[in-house]
């Protein structure tokens, strides 16, 4: 199956782009999602990116994927308190299986 | 973006006793709901999953016995842990998958269930 890694930690300061990493097995996902989730709560999507993409951007969101070395990035621009949180990369969509990775988690500090 | 619900949010119960929790799409209609389970600190496990109408499809290592889950429409699925024991204390979070448009290939998730076991 597939394996999806991330960095367990991240500090950045309020105003700072903060980067999140993400590497994977599995070259066959059609999608790959960056997910939020805030403490006690369930999962947000943020993003995704179809594997046939290189960048996507939206907003203070910016996704980069390297297909060659299967690798997934999330860069926030202007990070604020908000964004603290954890952070899941995830590969899958359609009728494939979606697998999360371990998770980073963000802490800004004001 | 399309809502999904779950109920409780928090649950504490006595160990040997069964536990439901629902899974709700509000706005959408999922053919595919997934259930997974969060340990602390830790990332989402996918326990099952289950399309409307047939049996649910449990991952490797996850008793069906225990987890029992049933999808009998398109807008409801429930998880019920039978025989709970403290070790099935966990964070539950379920996903639904909607037929057509963006939300076929997106899954929507709930908002989690807290589930304390004493």
């Amino acid at each position: 199956g597939e394996d999806v890694e991330q960095s367990l930690f991240l500090s950045v300061r309020e105003g700072d782009s903060s980067v999140i990493n993400c590497t994977y097995t599995d070259s066959s996902s059609t999608y790959l999602y960056w997910y939020k989730q805030e403490p006690g709560a369930g999962l947000q999507l943020l993003t995704y990116i179809f594997s046939n993409m290189d960048m996507k951007q939206d907003q203070r969101l910016t996704v980069l994927l390297n297909k060659k070395d299967k690798h997934l990035s999330l860069r926030i621009a202007d990070t604020q308190t908000g964004d603290s949180a954890i952070y899941f990369c995830a590969g899958g969509g359609g009728y494939q299986k979606v697998t999360f990775g371990t998770g980073t988690k963000l802490q800004v500090i004001p | 973006g399309a809502v999904v619900s779950q109920h409780p949010s928090r649950v504490i119960c006595k160990s040997g006793t069964s536990v439901k929790i629902e899974c709700r799409s509000l706005d959408f209609q999922a053919t595919t709901m997934f259930w997974y389970r969060q340990f602390p600190k830790q990332s989402l496990m996918l326990m099952a999953t289950s399309n409307e109408g047939s049996k649910a499809t449990y991952e490797q290592g996850v008793e069906k016995d225990k987890f029992l889950i049933n999808h009998a429409s398109l807008t409801l699925s429930t998880l019920t842990v039978t025989s709970a024991h403290p070790e099935d204390s966990s964070f539950y979070i379920c996903s639904a998958r909607g037929m057509t448009g963006l939300s076929y290939n997106e899954q929507f998730f709930g908002p989690g269930t807290r589930l304390t076991v004493l």
